[in-house]
């Protein structure tokens, strides 16, 4: 199974609203990340985490707020967002120790379509 | 630095017909891990394979393959007899070995494929 539940889908919000997307991986997988992709564009990191602490963060702006409360849980908090921050946001997990032959490979959920308002 | 480069913006062929995807990258570190990539309109991004810079074995799987050539820097993904189905985007991504900190995916701008029936 190397499946990474995004929720939710879609997502429309306005520039004053509190929102969060969720991430959640059972493959046992210690690092995940956030990205954000434009339309047509390949995806950009946003953030990594290593066992449950921060260790990239690709110098977002603080409106994007991340949070790992546990090695299966990913959330990406919104607050005041700007038009410009309309992307499909893409959580991605992978092992972090080599056990086998999936060391390394990220797995992607389907993506949290957002639009700001 | 890295870099990946996939030339090719959108490719247009018709069903059964074999395509070639290219893929370029650049990279100062010694070792390396390649990656293809597919994401359909859905949005989700399917891993396809991952390579070692030190294997440079051709794969096959099913109506894959891929031609990795370390000394032109290229890691190209054929798909033979093409379907429909396979109508997508496809990125080419290289991240180095190392701990998690450093295994951020850089893509390529990627390929559109349209197979037509």
């Amino acid at each position: 199974d190397t499946e990474v539940t995004q929720t939710p889908k879609h997502l429309v919000m306005g520039m004053t609203n509190k929102k969060s997307l969720k991430c959640e991986q059972h493959m046992g997988h210690r690092a995940m990340y956030w990205y954000k992709q434009k339309a047509k564009k390949p995806p950009e990191l946003m953030f990594v985490y290593s066992y449950e602490k921060l260790s990239i963060n690709e110098s977002v702006p603080s409106r994007f707020s991340p949070e790992c409360p546990n090695s299966s849980l990913l959330n990406l908090h919104l607050h005041a967002l700007q038009p410009e921050d309309s992307a499909l946001y893409l959580c991605a997990s992978s092992q972090d120790q080599d056990r086998g032959l999936t060391k390394n490979i990220q797995y992607f959920g389907a993506g949290t379509r957002l639009s700001v308002l | 630095a890295q870099k990946v480069t996939q030339a090719q913006t959108e490719i247009s062929v018709v069903e059964k017909e074999d395509v070639t995807l290219d893929c370029v990258y650049e990279t100062r570190d010694t070792t390396y891990y390649l990656f293809w990539y597919k994401q359909p309109p859905s949005g989700e991004l399917v891993f396809l394979i991952r390579r070692n810079s030190f294997d440079e074995q051709n794969e096959i799987s099913g109506r894959y393959s891929w031609n990795f050539q370390k000394s032109t820097s290229s890691f190209n993904f054929t798909i033979t007899a093409s379907q429909v189905v396979d109508s997508a985007v496809y990125f080419c991504a290289l991240s180095p070995l190392g701990d998690t900190g450093r295994r951020a995916l850089t893509f390529g701008s990627g390929t559109r494929l349209q197979v037509q029936p």
